[in-house]
């Protein structure tokens, strides 16, 4: 079964100062990979994906991350933060077939400081 | 293109009441999916559907019953509703076959069972 893992339930940083998000997962194969913002009160937006090749991939809103297979890792940065960019994150996995169901992280709250 | 629609925005209901948490999309998406999430606790999944007549489990389905009688609507029924239903509920779809597009969500209901 897949799973995910966030280790970082809250996340504070300054504006303007750099920005990682952890990600973990556990898959048997190559895993199809997903970023989601939440804002509040709002749905989810896909923020980021990977499913082959290139593994640094960019995003929406200056967001990128990179795949790691070796550390079943599949982080996200930001050069700079903006004041806007405080919101919850979340990590998900997939696979294709039986529903192309995805299994979410337990999220993470960025909060910015001004 | 109106996306994934969502109805109502918020709900309280008292214990052992009854309601429909309505879902339509306009994107002609086979797979569609019902997700609540939890402070700390992520997304979990519902139930799912990959087309008119077919739905199946998710990881989280007892007290909750679905249908899927057209492409466009996928509505969630909550029988005797009780406090440990209280949550955010999100409806998402997805192109079938197409894990890499990742899912186009609603903008959620709050549900608030007392």
């Amino acid at each position: 079964a897949q799973s995910v893992t966030q280790p970082d339930i809250h996340i504070t940083v300054s504006e303007g100062a750099s920005l990682e998000l952890r990600c973990n997962y556990s898959y048997g194969a190559t895993p199809y990979l997903f970023w989601y913002v939440q804002s509040p009160g709002q749905g989810l937006q896909l923020l980021l994906k990977y499913f082959s090749g290139d593994t640094l991939v960019q995003g929406i809103k200056g967001f990128e991350a990179e795949f790691k297979r070796s550390q079943s890792s599949f982080n996200l940065r930001k050069p700079s933060v903006h004041w806007s960019d405080a919101a919850e994150y979340f990590c998900a996995v997939g696979a294709p077939g039986g529903g192309n169901k995805l299994t979410f992280g337990t999220g993470t709250q960025l909060k910015v400081e001004l | 293109n109106a996306g994934v629609t969502q109805t109502p925005k918020f709900r309280i209901l008292k214990i052992g009441q009854s309601m429909t948490l309505q879902c339509t999309q306009d994107m002609n998406h086979n797979y569609m999916y019902w997700y609540r999430q939890d402070p700390g606790m992520g997304l979990k999944l519902i139930y799912y559907s990959v087309g008119a007549g077919i739905t199946d489990k998710g990881e989280v389905p007892n007290g909750y019953n679905v249908s899927r009688s057209t492409t466009e609507d996928f509505p969630l029924r909550l029988e005797l509703a009780a406090p440990s239903q209280t949550s955010v509920y999100f409806c998402a779809s997805s192109y079938s076959g197409q894990i890499n597009y990742g899912y186009t969500f609603g903008s959620g209901t709050r549900l608030t069972v007392v």
